[in-house]
């Protein structure tokens, strides 16, 4: 079975500053991963994944993430943030072998502001 | 194309009743699986149909059920609520019913936001 583990439940930032959300996962095998963005009142949209090759995946609105096999990480990163960057943001594992569904971390809310 | 249809989008019940929740996934799309999202959890999975047939399931007791029609359409039931079944139900379908793969995106609907008094 796999896990995943945001270990920030909120991150504050100012906007223009850079951000890194945090999320280290867990599994004896293989995995994909994602991370999904959850802006109010609506639904999860999905921002990046991992696949296999480049370590270094890049999403819409900016955003990237870097898989690290060794630290078993996904920590996603943006250079700079907007109020709009205000949401949810869950990282979210499933396994290479039989993909069958996929495990959520608990997500993080990254609160943008002036 | 029209997104993931949830509905209702808010009530309220009380303790010991049941509900219904209904989803429709985007035109095209066999999968749909449902998740209860609530604060400090994060998303817990419930279960995925794909072709009227249930293919996973989560760990939660058996007060929730589900189905899917033959028009992909999805309904959810819990029975007998307790006050820690409020949450935000959320729907997603995909084209196909390995929602981990990485080829067959799934996509969100809005939820169902479930109080239970």
């Amino acid at each position: 079975a796999q896990s995943v583990t945001q270990l920030d439940s909120q991150v504050p930032v100012f906007e223009e500053a850079p951000v890194e959300l945090r999320c280290n996962y867990s599994s004896s095998v293989s995995v994909y991963l994602f991370w999904y963005v959850q802006y109010p009142n609506q639904g999860l949209q999905l921002l990046l994944k991992y696949l296999s090759g480049s370590t270094l995946v890049k999403g819409i609105n900016g955003f990237e993430a870097e898989f690290n096999k060794s630290q078993t990480s996904f920590h996603l990163r943006k250079p700079s943030v907007h109020i709009s960057d205000t949401a949810e943001y869950f990282c979210a594992v499933s396994a290479t072998g039989t993909a069958s569904k996929l495990t959520f971390g608990t997500g993080t809310r990254l609160q943008v502001t002036l | 194309k029209a997104g993931v249809t949830q509905t209702p989008r808010y009530l309220i019940k009380t303790r010991g009743q049941q509900v219904t929740l209904s989803c429709s996934p985007i035109s095209g799309h066999r999968s749909v699986s449902w998740y209860q999202q609530t604060p400090g959890q994060g998303l817990q999975f419930l279960f995925e149909y794909f072709s009227e047939t249930q293919r996973n399931k989560g760990n939660f007791p058996g007060r929730f059920s589900g189905r899917q029609f033959s028009n992909s359409r999805s309904e959810m039931n819990v029975s007998t609520l307790e006050l820690g079944d409020s949450a935000l139900y959320l729907c997603a379908s995909s084209r196909d019913y390995l929602q981990g793969a990485p080829g067959n995106t799934i996509y969100f609907g809005e939820g169902s936001w479930l109080t239970v008094v």
